[in-house]
C-alpha cells in the first residue's frame, strides 16, 4: 500500500465553483500533514499547514480526520489561477525528517 | 517566506560525466536540508537527508556513491551525480528544514538535468 495516496484526475472544475480533494495516508503514527501547491515544470510551494482542529486560509480549508486517516482540501469560488497541482505531504517524523509526498491530484479550471 | 536557491537551474550533459547542483538557503541557516528527485508525473522522492557537518542520510535504494552530498555549511548543501547516465535524467529538487513553532520545508526551485 502506497504511503500517500490520492486521486490523481483531472478534476475539470467550471470558474467558481468549489471543489475538494482527499487524500489517505497509511502510516498511523504520522504527525505533520501540509498541502502543497505544484505548478507545471516548477518546483512545490507550501499552500497550507493541516492542524488537527482544521483550518482555514481565505478560500482554502484543509481538515484532518486521524481516524480515518485521511486529509482534505476545498477551494470554493475557485479561480483560473487556482489551476495546479495539489500534493498531499505527510511527515511522519521520527528518524525521517524528509516529507512523503502523494503523486498529486491535478485541478484545471475552465472559464 | 524563507528563500532557497538552486544552481544551475537547467543542465545538458553527456553520458558518464559529473553534474554538481547547489542549494543554498538564502536568509535563514538551515542544518538540514533534503534532496528529492521527480521523474515526469511521478511524486518528489526523498533521496537523501543532509546534514551540516555529519555525513548524509540516504534513503533505501539511492546509491550514496553515485549521488554524493556535501553540507559543508549552515547555508549550502551539494549534490553531484557522478559518472550520469540517461536514466539519472530528472529533476531534482532541494528543500531546507524550518523549526519555528511549526515545521516546514522550503524548496528551491529545482534543477532539471538531462544525461544525453
Amino acid at each position: 500500500r502506497k504511503e500517500v495516496e490520492q486521486d490523481p484526475g483531472p478534476f475539470n472544475v467550471p470558474e467558481g465553483a468549489t471543489v475538494a480533494f482527499n487524500c489517505t495516508y497509511s502510516n498511523s503514527a504520522s504527525q505533520s500533514f501540509f498541502w502543497y501547491r505544484q505548478d507545471c515544470r516548477k518546483e512545490p510551494k507550501l499552500l497550507m499547514s493541516v492542524y488537527s482542529s482544521g483550518n482555514e486560509d481565505g478560500r482554502f480549508t484543509a481538515q484532518l480526520n486521524r481516524a480515518s486517516q485521511y486529509i482534505s482540501l476545498l477551494i470554493r469560488d475557485s479561480k483560473l489561477s487556482d489551476s495546479a497541482t495539489y500534493l498531499c505531504v505527510v511527515n511522519s517524523g521520527g528518524g525521517a525528517d524528509g516529507l512523503t509526498f502523494g503523486k498529486g491530484t491535478h485541478l484545471i479550471i475552465q472559464p | 517566506g524563507a528563500v532557497v536557491s538552486q544552481h544551475p537551474s537547467r543542465v545538458i550533459c553527456k553520458s558518464g560525466t559529473s553534474v554538481k547542483i547547489e542549494c543554498r538557503s538564502l536568509d535563514f541557516q538551515a542544518t538540514t536540508m533534503f534532496w528529492y528527485r521527480q521523474f515526469p508525473k511521478q511524486s518528489l522522492m526523498l533521496m537523501a537527508t543532509s546534514n551540516e557537518g555529519s555525513k548524509a542520510t540516504y534513503e533505501q535504494g539511492v546509491e550514496k556513491d553515485k549521488f554524493l552530498i556535501n553540507h559543508a555549511s549552515l547555508t549550502l548543501s551539494t549534490l553531484t551525480v557522478t559518472s550520469a547516465h540517461p536514466e539519472d535524467s530528472s529533476f531534482y529538487i532541494c528543500s531546507a528544514r524550518i523549526l519555528v513553532g511549526w515545521e516546514t520545508q522550503y524548496f528551491g526551485p529545482g534543477t532539471r538535468l538531462l544525461v544525453l
